[in-house]
């Protein structure tokens, strides 16, 4: 069974770091994950789709600031220089042949 | 600009159907593989159904099955979801998304969502 942890939530000041975490289950450690971000009252939107050797793929438009990496299992999601607007709701999603699946999602806001 | 834009969402009695729209624009839509997410009030994302660029490929998240119907006119750049004996569980805000290639792959563009409750 393909299952994604995230904590549930992180904090960091305005112009701080954060580093978020999405664990991949043993079975499907190698697997690729994607980041999506939710603001509040609005959409999901993409921000990068990162596989386990680190290599990624960032959506346009998406500031510098953000940025992936990984570690076996887990996937990363690292904001740097926090702003107001990055206080949101922040997702992992991977799938398989036949499923997709979401972390419970992380949120993250700006003390 | 690519642009995804959910219609059809309403309220509805429990046991009742509704159909959801989504109109696709700004890119190639018979290239990708198309999707459909719910996220119940206050909750998480949650994959409904997955269909693949030609639509030969179709999936529905256990909760769905039997219930829901996907399907796509790729001539009218459309992605549907047919929804039947509907509960009080599938209440919530429909995203369809977009695949990053024809078949399963990370979601690169999302619509804005429509609202269904089901509610008496």
């Amino acid at each position: 069974q393909l299952v994604l942890t995230q904590s549930p939530s992180a904090s960091a000041s305005l112009g701080a770091s954060v580093r978020l975490t999405c664990t991949l289950n043993s079975a499907h450690s190698s697997y690729t994950i994607a980041w999506h971000q939710q603001q509040p009252e609005k959409g999901p939107r993409f921000l990068i789709k990162l596989n386990s050797d680190g290599s990624h793929t960032k959506a346009d438009g998406i500031p510098d600031r953000f940025s992936g990496s990984s570690s076996g299992a887990e996937r990363y999601l690292t904001i740097s220089s926090l702003q107001s607007e990055d206080e949101a709701d922040y997702y992992c999603q991977t799938w398989g042949t036949d499923i997709h699946v979401f972390g419970p999602g992380t949120k993250v806001t700006i003390l | 600009e690519v642009q995804l834009v959910e219609s059809g969402g309403g309220l509805v009695k429990p046991g009742g159907s509704l159909r959801l729209s989504c109109a696709a624009s700004g890119f190639s839509f018979v290239t990708y593989g198309m999707f459909w997410v719910r996220q119940a009030p206050g909750k998480g994302l949650e994959w409904v159904s997955s269909i693949s660029s030609t639509g030969g490929y179709i999936y529905y998240a256990d909760p769905v099955k039997g219930r829901f119907t996907i399907s796509r006119d790729n001539a009218k750049n459309s992605l549907s979801l047919h929804m039947d004996r509907l509960t009080a569980e599938d209440t919530g805000v429909y995203y369809c998304a977009r695949g990053m290639g024809a078949y399963n792959d990370a979601f690169d563009v999302w619509g804005q969502g429509t609202m269904v409750t089901v509610s008496s």
